[in-house]
């Protein structure tokens, strides 16, 4: 069975450019999350859908963050106009029940730089 | 709000050196709690849980015990393996907020 899948692995562009991260769940995964890793400090939550829908974009940093999950499959992540900060890796969770504390399975990220 | 807040690394260790990488947390009621593993050009995987209060997860060697006196959850493993070279996340759930949250992590190197 296929993982989580994202794409592309790493993106270098400049400041004021955008960007689109995408993100293929495991088959069957409802629950999708986009969390957010900046210079080696702590994982962050960005946003959480359950199939199609948000279920919460509390994490998302402003409005240059756009998360679209279409047909409650793959998802993509846009951010634009890139600023400095936005730089590090972004990582796709996908679970099918959390309930009982169930397990988050992830992609291995995309490193995205701006310079 | 809750956090998790683990040992800055990055540790170096030997192998077969005993391994202790501390996790605390902050939160209400009773969380979950896990240590995941991101092995070089990898995701995150789970490595071991525990869902409450003195429950002890354990997996590939490595085990932490839920200690809610305490608020941690530290990950131990008596001989560590070069293969154990990795960055290591603790990370609680909140079943209220169908939310993960993580600590910043800590790199482990094992050198032969």
């Amino acid at each position: 069975e296929a993982g989580v899948t994202q794409f592309p692995s790493h993106s270098v562009i400049e400041k004021g450019q955008t960007v689109t991260l995408r993100c293929d769940p495991i088959s069957g995964h409802d629950n999708l999350y986009w969390y957010r890793r900046v210079m080696g400090k702590e994982i962050k939550f960005l946003l959480h859908f359950v199939k199609e829908s948000k279920q919460d974009e509390s994490g998302m940093p402003n409005n240059r963050f756009l998360a679209e999950r279409t047909g409650g499959t793959y998802s993509t992540l846009k951010v634009q106009p890139a600023e400095l900060e936005d730089s590090g890796v972004y990582f796709c969770a996908s679970s099918q029940d959390l309930s009982g504390g169930g397990e988050l399975f992830f992609g291995e990220g995309s490193r995205l730089t701006v310079l | 709000g809750d956090s998790v807040t683990q040992m800055e690394g990055p540790v170096t260790l030997s192998e077969e050196a005993f391994l202790t990488i501390n996790c605390t947390y902050t939160a209400t009621g009773y969380p979950s709690l896990f240590w995941y593993v991101q092995y070089p050009g990898e995701g995150l995987q789970l490595l071991l849980k525990a869902t409450k209060a003195d429950d002890k997860g354990s997996n590939k060697g490595f085990e932490a015990t839920y200690r809610k006196e305490t608020t941690s959850f530290h990950l131990e493993k008596g001989s560590v393996q070069v293969s154990d070279s990795a960055v290591y996340f603790c990370a609680l759930f909140r079943y209220n907020f169908n939310k993960f949250y993580f600590g910043s992590g800590t790199k482990l190197n094992v050198k032969p």
